[in-house]
């Protein structure tokens, strides 16, 4: 069974740093691109970016390249999304998802979300 | 305003039909890329329901269908049930942007 398990929640001040961890299984890691999406309270969802296989080969959103850095452990077949200084406005869910097959396929798979709240 | 534009909300009685536009351009759903629709409940994670534009996972019932015509894709939802009552979005690529995007969401309510 596939399945993409984040960590917990959770809460921070403003300027701190936070790297959230999405844990696959039941799959192949290498063989499937996964994504990064924001939903901010109450609002849509946002693509942030991607990453197949390893540190080598990452794509970001633009409006979030230079906020955020996606890298992965293909050993461990998890994916991690860092904030070097976080900022209340990346008070939000975070899901993670798997790429069906090639990159730009649908998201077949979700993480059930990880809550970071950045408040002082 | 999103690149892709759904309208907010819709919504039908039990039973009816509803559709779900997700209005883009020429550099996202008009240059061919796929069209993916996700169904979202309140409180949780994201479905995909369509894929690549008409392509239903398995598991997903037939009353869920998708068209595309020119830079506009359709949802269409029959035999509207209770528990169809959710957020709904599209994504797609463009080209112009360099970046998946989603559309700004469908609200679709139940009577």
């Amino acid at each position: 069974e596939v399945q993409l398990v984040q960590s917990g929640a959770e809460v921070k001040q403003p300027g701190e740093s936070l790297k959230i961890s999405c844990k696959t299984s039941g799959y192949t890691f290498t063989s499937h691109w996964i994504s990064w999406v924001r939903q901010m309270p109450g609002r849509g969802l946002e693509w942030m970016g991607q990453i197949f296989r390893d540190d080598s080969d990452i794509t970001y959103n633009p409006a979030f390249q230079g906020q955020v850095t996606i890298s992965a452990d293909k050993s461990f077949g998890v994916a991690y999304l860092h904030w070097s200084s976080l900022k209340a406005s990346d008070t939000a869910m975070y899901f993670c998802a798997r790429h069906r097959d090639r990159s730009g396929s649908g998201l077949d798979y979700w993480g059930q979300g990880t809550q970071v709240t950045v408040s002082s | 305003q999103s690149v892709l534009t759904q309208t907010p909300s819709v919504s039908g009685a039990p039973g009816q039909r509803v559709t779900i536009s997700c209005t883009g351009s020429s550099s996202n759903i008009g240059a061919g890329y796929g069209v993916h629709w996700y169904q979202q409940l309140p409180g949780t994670a994201p479905k995909l329901l369509i894929y690549d534009t008409w392509n239903r996972p398995s598991g997903v019932p037939d009353r869920f269908s998708a068209s595309k015509s020119g830079t506009s894709a359709s949802l269409a939802i029959t035999g509207l049930q209770a528990e169809d009552e959710a957020d709904y979005f599209c994504q797609c690529y463009d080209s112009s942007l360099s970046t998946s995007l989603f559309g700004g969401g469908t609200k679709v309510t139940v009577l």
